[in-house]
């Protein structure tokens, strides 16, 4: 079934490192897939998309590239600020489910200053 | 944009009791997802809707769980009786099927409903 795995966390970095959360999916098909981001006391929100093999979404410095041959979507930021906190979640999406996604477990993501 | 509202925030109950979550999806939404999150679980679906009616509700955990979408803008779920490994935050989100990029169907949540059985 589809399914996605992403690594495990907590992940802790100083301010201005590169960060990669790496994620990889099980899907037929050509699914869509997403980055979420949940803050401290929030509900998930959508951080980045890719709809097709090589696309590449990004959003507020994160980026990540749809790669089918790999099956992969790793989240990517060159320089982490404290307000990056947070936990991120990768996800896909089958066209044939009405809109369901298939979460990851979530990779906590700690900035010191 | 008032975006998905949850009701109440915090919920803390006995065991044995009725818990009932609310939703309000965003207007013109019409599918609607209740999560459920837990430090061992972390993130299920526990039960989606398209146009009021469920799809799946393979996640429900068992039968004392049970969800309603009565309306585009109303939807419950209950759990009854309650126990305390339902500890969790509960999270309602709704997406809109006809609009923007094919392929995405953007998921919009609400802030969680934490609930707490002693």
């Amino acid at each position: 079934g589809d399914s996605v795995t992403q690594m495990e966390g907590p992940v802790t970095l100083s301010e201005e490192a590169f960060l990669t959360i790496n994620c990889t999916y099980t899907a037929t098909g050509y699914p869509s897939l997403f980055w979420y981001v949940q803050y401290p006391g929030e509900g998930l929100q959508l951080l980045l998309k890719a709809t097709k093999a090589d696309d590449k979404g990004s959003n507020k410095g994160f980026e990540a590239t749809y790669r089918k041959e790999t099956t992969s979507f790793h989240l990517e930021k060159g320089s982490v600020q404290v307000s990056d906190s947070a936990v991120y979640f990768c996800a896909l999406r089958r066209g044939s489910t009405l809109g369901r996604l298939y979460f990851g477990r979530g990779t906590q993501l700690t900035v010191w200053p | 944009d008032a975006g998905v509202i949850q009701s109440p925030r915090h919920e803390v109950t006995e065991m044995g009791q009725e818990v009932t979550l609310r939703c309000k999806p965003i207007s013109g939404h019409n599918s609607l997802f209740w999560y459920r999150q837990t430090m061992m679980r972390g993130l299920e679906l526990l039960i989606y809707f398209n146009n009021n009616v469920p799809i799946d509700d393979s996640g429900m955990p068992e039968d004392r769980f049970s969800a309603k979408m009565p309306n585009a803008s109303f939807s419950t779920l209950k759990i009854q009786p309650s126990e305390p490994r339902d500890s969790a935050v509960y999270f309602c989100a709704s997406s809109d099927r006809r609009r923007g990029l094919a392929g995405t169907y953007e998921q919009y949540f609400g802030p969680g409903t934490r609930l707490t059985v002693t």
